[in-house]
């Protein structure tokens, strides 16, 4: 069957770096996506990965090896606001949008 | 842009009663994918369109559940009749042929 693991929960203090793991088994692979989720509201796009390496956005992050079929999720210079759910996604269908969610990782930034 | 609409924000209804999601998606989008989200489950696609054409509707969990795209700016998802294992909350999303995905606001559905 498909497959996308993520650790349930991560805590981290403000001003840290944090690393979200990605573990997927799929029928195919076209891609890696990041999706941020706060309580109550809508997923909201982070990050795209086709290719093998590293990926940045500001204070984010996300690192794809398609050998080892894992990416990951880098936030640095935690905020309290990056407390939030984090879910990775794959595509898994040539010519499609086609994305397999994974279970999402529930991140806490303590003071 | 005003992005993905989605309406009713809430909808509470009894066992056995019909239930209409509504989504309107961002302009000029060609991609419309509804999903259902559960603590126990997760997000789920149920359903997407390509140019209002449904392309995917392996997720769709039975026969009580309907979905259509009458045109470019307007889609719906219908369960008939309802069952207290549908509570979710139903986001809408859409894109424009990219990976990118813009999602609603969402809908709380409660079916008591």
């Amino acid at each position: 069957g498909q497959s996308l693991e993520q650790p349930s929960e991560v805590t981290a203090v403000e001003g840290a770096i944090v690393q979200i793991n990605c573990t997927y088994q799929t029928s195919g692979f076209y891609g890696l996506s990041w999706y941020q989720q706060h309580d109550g509201g809508a997923p909201t796009f982070l990050s795209y990965n086709a290719l093998d390496g590293l990926e940045e956005t500001g204070r984010f992050s996300s690192f794809l090896s398609r050998s080892d079929s894992y990416g990951y999720l880098l936030l640095q210079e935690l905020q309290m606001k990056d407390s939030a759910s984090y879910f990775c996604a794959v595509r898994d269908e040539p010519g499609t949008y086609k994305y397999i969610f994974g279970t999402g990782t529930r991140l806490k930034v303590l003071a | 842009d005003a992005g993905v609409i989605q309406s009713p924000r809430h909808e509470v209804t009894e066992m056995g009663q019909e239930v209409t999601l509504r989504c309107k998606p961002i302009s000029g989008h060609d991609y419309l994918f509804w999903y259902r989200q559960t603590m126990m489950r997760g997000l789920e696609l149920l359903i997407y369109f390509n140019n209002n054409v449904p392309i995917d509707d392996s997720g769709m969990p039975e026969d009580r559940f309907s979905a259509k795209m009458p045109n470019a700016s307007f889609s719906t998802l219908k369960i008939q009749p309802s069952e207290p294992r549908d509570s979710a909350v139903y986001f809408c999303a859409s894109s424009y042929g990219r990976d990118e995905q813009f999602f609603g606001p969402g809908t709380r559905l409660t079916v008591l």
